[in-house]
């Protein structure tokens, strides 16, 4: 596709139940990302992967969360027993190069909420 | 938290004017980044300015850098109303992977027709 897909756009789970998002990186695209954006914040930074591999995941909050990128392409993000404070809309982007000063496309977003 | 700070957190201009959104940082950067969101989903990317440069242009949008005050700024001139958005600055910071910028909380812009 031209862009970065996300889906499911909105993802309503029970607290406690298992989750994934899933992204679609701009094909050809290395170098991909997520991050969190509460209500009335900035997003935050979840994950960076460059390849198959995750270059820094040192915005995981804590081991319930877990992304993949086995391919190099296509990236999930996992969520284990949910909370209520895990609501947010989780963003992915994606970009040419693993460089500096290189411009990230973003994604529409998935907006999760947990009742 | 290293989370950059956008002022004012809120402006409502006239078409046809022009707005300015400022942003400071704390920490050593490579480059800053502006990003505009509608709605609360998608980012689009603005513009990048690099540490060592001091304005940029694009269009209507002019950056400023002042790396000793650590701060930036956006004007967007001559306002439309489909500039209606929320605008984000980002740090890439000195000593963070290049992926993991940090946002600040943003500038709700309202232009009204």
């Amino acid at each position: 596709g031209a862009g970065v897909s996300q889906t499911p756009s909105n993802k309503v789970t029970e607290k406690g139940k298992y989750v994934e998002l899933r992204c679609d990186p701009i094909s050809g695209h290395t170098a991909l990302y997520w991050y969190r954006q509460s209500l009335g914040q900035g997003p935050e930074f979840l994950i960076y992967f460059q390849g198959t591999g995750a270059a820094d995941d040192s915005g995981l909050p804590n081991d319930r969360f877990f992304a993949v990128r086995p391919e190099g392409s296509v990236s999930t993000l996992k969520i284990q027993r949910t909370e209520r404070g895990d609501s947010a809309v989780y963003l992915c982007a994606s970009s040419f190069t693993g460089g500096r000063n290189t411009e990230a496309f973003f994604g529409q977003g998935t907006r999760l909420t947990v009742v | 938290s290293q989370q950059g700070e956008e002022d004012p957190q809120a402006l409502s201009i006239q078409e046809g004017e022009n707005a300015t959104m400022n942003c400071s940082y704390k920490t050593s950067i490579n480059n800053l980044q502006w990003y505009r969101q509608n709605s609360g989903r998608g980012l689009v990317h603005l513009i990048l300015i690099r540490s060592n440069e001091r304005e940029k242009h694009s269009g209507r949008l002019r950056v400023t850098l002042d790396t000793s005050k650590k701060s930036s700024s956006l004007l967007i001139t001559a306002s439309r109303a489909a500039d209606t958005a929320s605008y984000f600055c980002a740090t890439d910071f000195t000593g963070g992977s290049q992926g993991n910028l940090i946002f600040g909380k943003g500038t709700k812009l309202s232009v009204k027709p």
